[in-house]
């Protein structure tokens, strides 16, 4: 079974410029969530899908950046414009829905490096 | 903010059982504590969870003190391919609720 995978594994783009990245959870996993290590930081909550709907949006930055996940397969995360902060370590994660009371495990991917120069 | 408390390091001999503590001393009934690992660049890999018995898997096993107010990470045969930074998180028993990652313990297994 493949796992989650995020493309592109890499990006150097320009202050100012936009870049989307791109989740494909793993098959059958309703829940995807995003996450982001920036320098020197923990890692930190972005968002959260139920198929095609955002749950919980309480961990983005600000309003430039956009999460979609249209038909609730694969997810992209637009940033525009981009700023040198942005910079970081961008993980997205999948797990199973699962009855509300039972936790689920969220599987990784291996995230994109972004770099804003 | 992370509501558990972790050692920044620790060593660990090949071959050794690897013990990580963690202090979760504010949590809730209804919360779970989960262990996940951070091997260099690459994702968190998801260890193994626990509510209030112990419980072990093919990589680990976790014990959780009688109070649940302490646990213990127990890799019973370090390698070097266990080097890496690890995560002891308290979570609520719902699904789709996020990590809140803290520093985490970074161990470095040697021979």
């Amino acid at each position: 079974e493949a796992g989650v995978t995020q493309f592109p594994s890499h990006s150097v783009i320009e202050k100012g410029q936009t870049v989307t990245l791109r989740c494909d959870p793993i098959s059958g996993h309703d829940n995807l969530y995003w996450y982001r290590r920036v320098m020197g930081k923990e890692i930190k909550f972005l968002l959260h899908f139920v198929k095609e709907s955002k749950q919980d949006e309480s961990g983005m930055p600000n309003n430039r950046f956009l999460a979609e996940r249209t038909g609730g397969t694969y997810s992209t995360l637009k940033v525009q414009p981009a700023e040198l902060e942005d910079s970081g370590v961008y993980f997205c994660a999948s797990s199973q829905d699962r009855n509300w009371q039972t936790p689920d495990e969220q599987y990784f991917g291996p995230g994109t490096r972004l770099t804003v120069t | 903010d992370a509501k558990t408390t972790q050692p920044t390091s620790m060593d660990c001999a090949e071959g050794r059982a690897a013990n990580l503590p963690c202090n979760h001393s504010t949590i809730s009934g209804n919360e779970y504590v989960y262990w996940y690992r951070q091997i260099h660049s690459q994702g968190p890999q998801y260890i193994i969870h626990g509510l209030k018995n112990n419980e072990t898997n093919e990589m680990a096993s976790l014990i959780i003190t009688e109070d649940r107010k302490s646990s213990t990470l127990i890799l019973p045969h370090a390698t070097l391919r266990d080097t890496a930074v690890y995560y002891c998180i308290v979570r609520v028993a719902s699904a789709g609720t996020a990590l809140i990652f803290g520093k985490g313990t970074t161990l470095s297994v040697s021979s």
